[in-house]
């Protein structure tokens, strides 16, 4: 089975409100972790990433937030826009392994 | 633009039909990857190549399903004799090779429909 996942598949927000996207994983190997947001029709577009001797990291209007205890990373947008409105998946990677493992996505609607 | 192509973008074949698609990979990136990703569902891993060598296949890449990457460029991934089941998008994505971290940068996809 699927070795990450996410909390919620859809998470309603309204504009200007922060919000925020939990995955869950199970794998303890795990060092690398990526959010991607995809949007209708298009490929994941990488968002932020962290490495697993970090706990947190922040971007653009994005943080990420990594508990390596329970094994959950939280991708956080502040100031949501409608452009913000798509599909986000995380995605780990297991050390000297390259590729992805993806969880199932969460949907984030913006109300305006 | 220089980020990851794919071609076709979308693909509308007959069942038994062969179908290839094409990927051009960011220029300097030499770790290439193919995924799969269906209806409400995550990408999932087919293969992946450094440079020309391809180094892992999933137990989802079938024997009906080849990839190349002949001169470590572009690549290509062909499927025999398509089934319905075989319809989804199929994403080509690329990484660097001296990143200790493995930022992967995904195409557009393409989308193939087997009828």
């Amino acid at each position: 089975g699927e070795s990450v996942g996410l909390h919620l598949p859809t998470l309603s927000v309204q504009e200007g409100d922060n919000s925020i996207i939990n995955c869950a994983y199970s794998n303890s190997a795990s060092d690398y972790f990526i959010w991607y947001k995809q949007e209708s029709g298009k490929g994941p577009q990488f968002i932020i990433d962290i490495r697993s001797n970090m706990d947190k990291r922040q971007g653009q209007r994005v943080t990420v937030l990594l508990n390596k205890t329970v094994k959950h990373l939280s991708l956080q947008i502040a100031a949501t826009q409608p452009g913000d409105s798509a599909v986000y998946f995380c995605a780990e990677n297991i050390r000297n392994d390259y590729k992805l493992s993806f969880g199932a996505g969460t949907t984030v609607t913006v109300r305006a | 633009d220089t980020g990851v192509s794919q071609n076709p973008r979308h693909k509308i074949t007959k069942r038994g039909q062969n179908v290839t698609f094409r990927c051009d990979p960011i220029s300097e990136h030499n770790r290439l990857y193919w995924y799969r990703q269906t209806l409400g569902q995550g990408p999932e891993f087919l293969t992946y190549f450094q440079n020309e060598a391809q180094l892992e296949k999933s137990r989802l890449l079938s024997d009906r399903f080849s990839a190349e990457r002949p001169k470590g460029s572009f690549s290509t991934l062909e499927i025999q004799r398509t089934e319905q089941g075989d319809s989804a998008m199929y994403l080509c994505a690329s990484s660097p090779g001296t990143r200790v971290v493995n930022e992967q940068f995904f195409g557009p996809g393409t989308r193939l429909t087997v009828l």
